[in-house]
């Protein structure tokens, strides 16, 4: 099994709607990020969390919330979907000793319609 | 000025060729210099990891950096088909303690047979 899974793989959706996007792992990683991933614009980080109590707001979070539920699972939210915000959507982790070294999932591809 | 240049690409290459990519930053706290490589449709995964000036290799993968051109490189000899993706460089301004890694866009390299 792989070592960072995210669910969904694509999604497609309405503008205004409330979506979720979950990333789970069995790395065992306390630090855990949200990348989003557009042609042209590389890989931005939207949020990450060094533990279940210390989330941190990366370069463009705004209109994101995340939730890190168990050291395993971290969660990103769309409160309110528009359509800049289709994009390819990366979950990865890092061990503490180690944050440049960081395991990515296989993304969420998302579209808002 | 970004804080890190990569050319997009597309690059084409036959099969055996020696294959340099590149990247040019800004920022001079940079001491941790990474290459992902992402194949199509999958998440980034950590290539090569140098830290501060030299050179590294692995394999047929030979990483450099030149701190005082603000300049990282990565050669690869005798490409592959199995080459075939998108390389993205990173880099941070410390290890362990620093979370953030600061992407290039990615260049997409496709190796012919």
């Amino acid at each position: 099994d792989a070592d960072v899974t995210q669910t969904p793989r694509n999604r497609i959706t309405k503008t205004g709607k409330r979506i979720m996007l979950e990333c789970s792992q069995t790395k065992g990683h306390d630090r855990m990020y949200w990348y989003r991933q557009d042609p042209g614009l590389g890989l931005r980080l939207i949020y990450y969390s060094f533990d279940v109590k210390d989330i941190n707001k990366g370069e463009i979070s705004d209109g994101y919330s995340v939730s890190r539920q168990a050291q395993a699972k971290f969660s990103l939210s769309l409160e309110s979907a528009i359509p800049n915000q289709t994009a390819l959507y990366f979950c990865a982790t890092s061990d503490m000793g180690s944050t440049d070294t960081q395991y990515f999932g296989p993304g969420t591809r998302l579209t808002v319609l | 000025q970004k804080e890190v240049e990569q050319d997009p690409g597309p690059l084409s290459v036959p099969e055996g060729a020696i294959v340099s990519l590149n990247c040019t930053y800004s920022n001079s706290a940079f001491q941790y210099f990474m290459w992902y490589r992402q194949y199509s449709r999958k998440g980034p995964e950590l290539l090569m990891y140098t830290y501060s000036s030299g050179n590294k290799e692995d394999g047929r993968f030979t990483a450099q950096v030149d701190k005082s051109s603000k300049y990282i490189s990565l050669f690869i000899r005798d490409s592959q088909p199995s080459d075939s993706a998108t390389y993205l460089c990173a880099m941070s301004g410390s290890g362990g303690s620093n979370y953030k890694l600061t992407f290039g866009k990615g260049t997409l390299l496709t190796v012919n047979p």
